[in-house]
């Protein structure tokens, strides 16, 4: 039972590129979260997706967008990236239905470094 | 907005001692409350969770009681091993399915 995946591992940008990262999410699960990690800090929610929808949205700007596809895998794209963009971002998947006790499982995230 | 608040590391210590971290929180409603672990070059992990005031998560040794009264959730366990060094980060979901994470605390035990 594959659990959630990412990808790449590892990305170099410079400022001002455009980026796409990727996730598919475990195996059952309908919905996927992004999370920004910086070191040294806890993950910063971003948004998440449900039925190819945006339903919740954190402190971002609208630099950051995402897209989730029919079987439920996910992008985040962010556009004319800036210094304070490095940062290890996190996709967690979990299941819609039920309370918000819900956990999340977490890929082993993509490393992006803004030059 | 939702906030969550853990002390601060690192947190050192000797093997077989006992530990606590703390972790409080603020929300709206009645959040769901969880404790993620993060071991060295691997990605986080579910350790225990709570849904509602007065449950008590518990996996590995560990646990935390959802203290609604102080707006608490934090962590112990009466028997820390040099493999629970990692970094330990609290968190809730709110009824919007919204999960915000504290900074995170790093355990390091020493044989």
């Amino acid at each position: 039972d594959a659990g959630v995946t990412q990808s790449p591992t590892h990305l170099i940008k410079t400022r001002g590129q455009q980026v796409t990262l990727r996730c598919s999410p475990k195996s059952g699960h309908d919905t996927v979260s992004w999370y920004q990690q910086a070191l040294g800090q806890g993950p910063q929610f971003i948004f998440q997706y449900y039925e190819e929808e945006e339903r919740q949205r954190g402190n971002f700007p609208d630099r950051f967008s995402g897209h989730q596809f029919p079987n439920y895998s996910s992008e985040l794209n962010v556009n004319a990236l800036l210094l304070g963009d490095s940062a290890l971002y996190l996709c967690a998947s979990s299941l819609r239905t039920g309370r918000s006790g819900q956990p999340q499982h977490f890929g082993d995230g993509t490393r992006l470094s803004i030059l | 907005g939702n906030s969550v608040t853990q002390m601060e590391g690192p947190v050192t210590l000797s093997e077989e001692a006992f530990l606590t971290i703390n972790c409080t929180y603020t929300a709206t409603g009645y959040p769901s409350l969880f404790w993620y672990v993060q071991y060295p070059g691997e990605g986080l992990q579910l350790l225990l969770k709570a849904t509602k005031a007065d449950d008590k998560g518990s996996n590995k040794g560990f646990e935390a009681t959802y203290r609604k009264e102080t707006t608490s959730f934090h962590l112990e366990k009466g028997s820390v091993q040099v493999s629970d060094s990692a970094v330990y980060f609290c968190a809730l979901s709110d009824q919007k399915r919204k999960v915000t994470f504290g900074t995170g605390t790093k355990l390091q035990v020493i044989p």
